[in-house]
């Protein structure tokens, strides 16, 4: 069974440019998550969608970030226009459900540095 | 608030010496907890899910156990391999769909032969 992927690996940037990440999640899995991992720390939620809805979107900084499953197997997430701050490893990760306590597989992120 | 705390940060062993990582959570109510092993460069791969006190589950050199305000996850005879960063994980017991994962910071483990 083939893992998460994501693409791309590796992005580096300047402030105020835009930037995209696309995420396909594990075949059959209904839900697609895109966390944030800081250097040091433990990655945290920014969406999770349910086939192409959105289920929490709680810590998604709306007035730069955006993210659509449009059929709901593929993502892409964006970020427009990035500050120095969002130099992080964003993660993609899909479950076969929601709303229990699932296994969230990961993908192997896209390490991004704003400059 | 929702709160994971990891201990130690970071943990030096010999190859063979066993010992145990810590995982203190606070939530209202714990839907599970889980394990997950990450390398560099990679994203984090799962290792065990926790459901209520008293659960213990196995895999190879590792065994997680749960009670109700803290997991421990021991390694017996570690080996060189297992050297990566351990991340814990709680997901909260709330109605609705989401699925939403607070970890903590992790505890980076070196093993030397």
């Amino acid at each position: 069974e083939a893992g998460v992927a994501q693409s791309p690996r590796y992005k580096i940037i300047e402030k105020r440019q835009s930037v995209a990440f696309w995420c396909n999640p594990i075949s059959g899995h209904a839900t697609l998550y895109w966390y944030q991992q800081i250097l040091g720390q433990g990655p945290k939620l920014l969406i999770q969608f349910q086939n192409n809805g959105v289920v929490d979107d709680s810590q998604l900084p709306k007035d730069r970030f955006s993210a659509e499953r449009l059929k709901g197997v593929d993502s892409t997430l964006k970020i427009q226009p990035a500050k120095l701050e969002d130099s992080a490893v964003y993660l993609c990760a899909s479950s076969r459900t929601s709303g229990g306590a699932s296994e969230q597989y990961f993908g192997p992120g896209t390490r991004l540095t704003v400059t | 608030e929702d709160q994971v705390t990891q201990s130690p940060e970071a943990l030096r062993l010999q190859e063979g010496e066993s010992s145990s990582l810590n995982c203190s959570y606070t939530v209202s109510g714990l839907r599970g907890l889980f394990w997950y092993r990450q390398d560099p460069g990679k994203g984090p791969e799962f290792l065990f899910t926790l459901y209520s006190a008293g659960e213990e589950k196995e895999k190879e050199r590792l065994k997680a156990t749960l009670t109700k305000k803290e997991s421990f996850l021991h390694i017996t005879a570690p080996k060189p391999e297992d050297s990566a960063t351990y991340l814990c994980a709680v997901q909260e017991l709330r109605g609705g769909a989401t699925n939403k994962l607070i970890f903590g910071t992790g505890t980076l483990l070196a093993v030397q032969p």
